[in-house]
C-alpha cells in the first residue's frame, strides 16, 4: 500500500528549513528516503529501520516513529542543491524476504535564492 | 564503475509491438527491481527478484514479464505494448533486503 507524503510541494528561500512527512497504514520494517532531480534517477539519502533510530548528516536527517508508522525528513538551512523531488519508500514488516519498496507520490521541493 | 546499466534509453513502439528492456548490475547485488514512473504517481514496483532464480510480482505487474537471467541481469518484457505502458522505467538493485537501492538512468518508453 502506497505511503502518503505531505506536503505535495514546498517552496523555500535558501537557508530556510523544511520537513517532509511520510505515513503508512501498515506496520513497517524500513523507510527509505530518495531525492530525484529532473530527468535523473532517484538517489539514496538514508534508510531507517524498525527501531525508531534517527539518522542523517549535518543538515539532512530523518526520524522513524514505528508506533505511528510515520517518518519525517528534516532539511535544515536548505541549499539550492536540495531542490528536487523527495520520495519515501516503505517496506512492510512481513517477516522476511525482499518485498520491494513501495514509494510515495513524492514531495516537490523548490529552493529559491 | 558502471553500477546499474539499462538499455535502451529511449524507445518508441506501436500498440501491439513487443520489446525487452535490459538491465545489468556489476555490484554483485542479490536483489533487482523494475519500477515505472508516471507523472504524479511516484515510482511503482512492477516486478522484483529477491535473488537469482526467483521473481515476484509488485504493485503493477499486468502486461509485463521478467527474467532473472543470472545474478547480474534482470530483463523486463512487454509482450503486446499498450499506450498505458508509456512511462519511464527504472531498474534498481540492492545488496540485501532493506538495503540501499541503486537505480539505472531510466528508459523512456512511448507507445503510440
Amino acid at each position: 500500500q502506497q505511503p502518503v507524503q505531505s506536503p505535495q510541494a514546498v517552496i523555500l528561500r535558501e537557508g530556510e528549513d523544511a520537513v517532509i512527512n511520510c505515513s503508512s497504514s501498515k506496520a513497517l520494517y524500513s523507510v527509505h528516503w530518495y531525492r530525484q532531480k529532473h530527468g535523473e534517477a532517484p538517489v539514496f539519502l538514508m534508510i531507517l529501520l524498525k527501531g525508531g533510530e534517527q539518522k542523517g548528516h549535518e543538515k539532512i536527517s530523518a526520524s522513524f516513529n514505528e508506533k505511528k508508522q510515520q517518518s519525517s525528513l528534516y532539511l535544515t538551512a536548505s541549499q539550492l542543491s536540495y531542490s528536487g523531488t523527495y520520495f519515501c519508500g516503505t517496506e512492510m514488516d512481513s517477516g522476511g524476504g525482499a518485498d520491494g519498496l513501495t514509494f510515495g507520490k513524492g514531495t516537490h521541493l523548490i529552493i529559491q535564492p | 564503475n558502471a553500477g546499474v546499466t539499462q538499455t535502451p534509453k529511449f524507445q518508441v513502439l506501436k500498440t501491439g509491438q513487443s520489446m525487452t528492456l535490459q538491465c545489468a548490475q556489476d555490484m554483485n547485488h542479490n536483489s533487482m527491481y523494475w519500477y515505472r514512473q508516471d507523472p504524479g504517481m511516484g515510482l511503482r514496483l512492477i516486478y522484483y527478484s529477491a535473488s537469482e532464480g526467483t521473481t515476484d510480482k509488485g504493485e503493477v505487474p499486468n502486461g509485463y514479464n521478467v527474467s532473472r537471467l543470472n545474478k547480474r541481469e534482470f530483463s523486463l518484457r512487454l509482450e503486446s505494448a499498450a499506450p498505458s505502458q508509456t512511462s519511464v522505467y527504472f531498474c534498481a538493485s540492492s545488496r540485501y533486503r532493506a538495503g540501499e537501492l541503486f537505480f539505472g538512468e531510466g528508459s523512456r518508453l512511448t507507445v503510440l
